[in-house]
């Protein structure tokens, strides 16, 4: 079964549109959930969140979890080509990371 | 979906032993894998890229005699840590890449204590 669930798996958005992507997930011993950009091979952190209705804020980039319902956004305002990117997901539970399977980004000049 | 079986998930022992962690595809065929050590500050660092049939690409800084990976075949890669100590405790994770959609697919990790 799938513990992490990423959607959409794939979008397409000109540059200056607004996206948000989301994570869902169903754990046990939930202890934070994370962001990461892809673009090469290694991810790059961009977010984590442990609690619940808190905002995280990085430039265009902004995050929230819900724990009550199991999920959290991933905000991009004003896209730009450089944003274009695979966009994961993990959950730390217990001893473990699960990861979604990304949403692929890409943003049209 | 795609499916990376990592194992084991949990290894405790003692300073001195080698550790192998097994990385597989399950429902795919992967040429490449990735190995990654997970740090405090929940940044992922690449240790090694993994290519079947051939010797593995280790990133700077990564010592290739102490961490020995092995890509037997198109589905399983290995990262030995040998002799391990303390400061080798982490978190591994392993990632494999689909050799028809390129995309990849992590696993869920192995947590590793050196006493």
């Amino acid at each position: 079964e799938d513990k992490v669930v990423q959607s959409p798996l794939s979008l397409v958005v000109h540059e200056g549109d607004t996206v948000t992507l989301n994570c869902s997930y169903e754990v046990t011993n939930f202890r934070s959930l994370l962001w990461y950009k892809q673009e090469k091979k290694a991810p790059t952190f961009l977010f984590m969140l442990t609690s619940s209705g808190i905002e995280k804020k990085s430039g265009r980039l902004s995050s929230i979890l819900d724990k009550k319902e199991l999920f959290s956004i991933l905000n991009i305002t004003a896209t730009q080509t450089g944003d274009s990117a695979v966009y994961l997901c993990a959950v730390e539970a217990g001893n473990q990371f699960y990861f979604g399977t990304g949403t692929s980004l890409t943003v049209i000049p | 979906g795609a499916v990376v079986s990592q194992h084991p998930s949990r290894v405790i022992c003692k300073s001195g032993t080698s550790v192998k962690i097994e990385c597989r595809s399950l429902d795919f065929q992967a040429t490449t894998m990735f190995w990654y050590r997970q740090f405090p500050k929940q940044s992922l660092m690449l240790m090694a890229t993994s290519n079947e049939g051939s010797k593995a690409t280790y990133e700077q800084g990564v010592e290739k005699d102490k961490f020995l990976i092995n890509h037997a075949s198109l589905t399983l890669s290995t990262l030995t840590v040998t002799s391990a100590h303390p400061e080798d405790s982490s978190f591994y994770i392993c990632s494999a890449q689909d050799r028809r959609s390129l995309a990849q697919h992590f696993g869920d990790g192995t947590r590793l204590s050196i006493l």
